[in-house]
């Protein structure tokens, strides 16, 4: 099945940092890739849409200038969170779906990013 | 936009017991899937099924589109069982993203 990667897992980083996510797919190509935000035992939160070579979509009350989305190549998404502060800290996560080939598995998921903003 | 609604929200088993998982939507999806989310965050693919039934060992799930609900069994439960179970659709234009219930917190114990 379809695989996507997320990087790093977690990190830890200082108030007024900029902190950047990537989030790959590995064996097939996405034209479009998605970032949630999960708060403690609560459910995701759908952020943006990664639109690959144009601009990202974002969901209502979503800061854009804060949440910074590229999505370069057909198979990269990045997230970068700018000028960080403790209220930022969450689980991100990113997701993709292959539509190549006639497979038919649905989303799948990388394995998140765990950010604490101190 | 598309509202997904899982019950219960909570669910404390012992070891063996079954349980019935169920996520109700507001309107026409293109796809649903249910996820085990661990306790690392992962999210586990265990279903992709917009309608029908599929079985994977001691799960399954029924999917009736046309009544707008899912059901996730889970048989002979284990403790490895317990996690955050998560429906999740994608409204009828295709490509969009999933939009996803609150979940349901399985806790087995032995």
């Amino acid at each position: 099945g379809a695989v996507v990667s997320q990087h790093p897992s977690r990190v830890i980083c200082k108030s007024g940092t900029s902190v950047k996510i990537e989030c790959r797919s590995l064996d097939f190509q996405a034209t479009t890739m998605f970032w949630y935000r999960q708060f403690p035992k609560k459910s995701l939160m759908l952020m943006a849409t990664s639109n690959e070579g144009s601009k990202a979509t974002y969901e209502q009350g979503v800061e854009k200038d804060k949440f910074l989305i590229n999505h370069a190549s057909l198979t990269l998404s990045t997230l970068t969170v700018t000028s960080a502060h403790p209220e930022d800290s969450s689980f991100y996560i990113c997701s993709a779906r292959d539509w190549g080939g006639g497979r038919n598995y649905g989303y799948t998921f990388g394995s998140g990013t765990r950010l604490t903003v101190v | 936009g598309i509202q997904v609604e899982q019950s219960p929200p909570d669910l404390i088993l012992q070891e063996g017991a079954n349980s019935t998982l169920r996520c109700n939507f507001s309107d026409s999806v293109n796809n649903l899937q249910w996820f085990h989310q661990n306790p690392w965050g992962q999210l586990i693919n265990l279903f992709y099924i917009p309608s029908g039934t599929k079985q994977n060992g001691r799960l399954s799930a029924t999917t009736v589109a046309t009544e707008r609900y899912s059901l996730l069994y889970i048989s002979s439960s284990q403790t490895t069982d317990s996690g955050v179970y998560f429906c999740a659709v994608e409204g009828y234009q295709a490509g969009t993203a999933l939009i996803f219930g609150k979940g349901t917190t399985l806790s087995v114990s032995s």
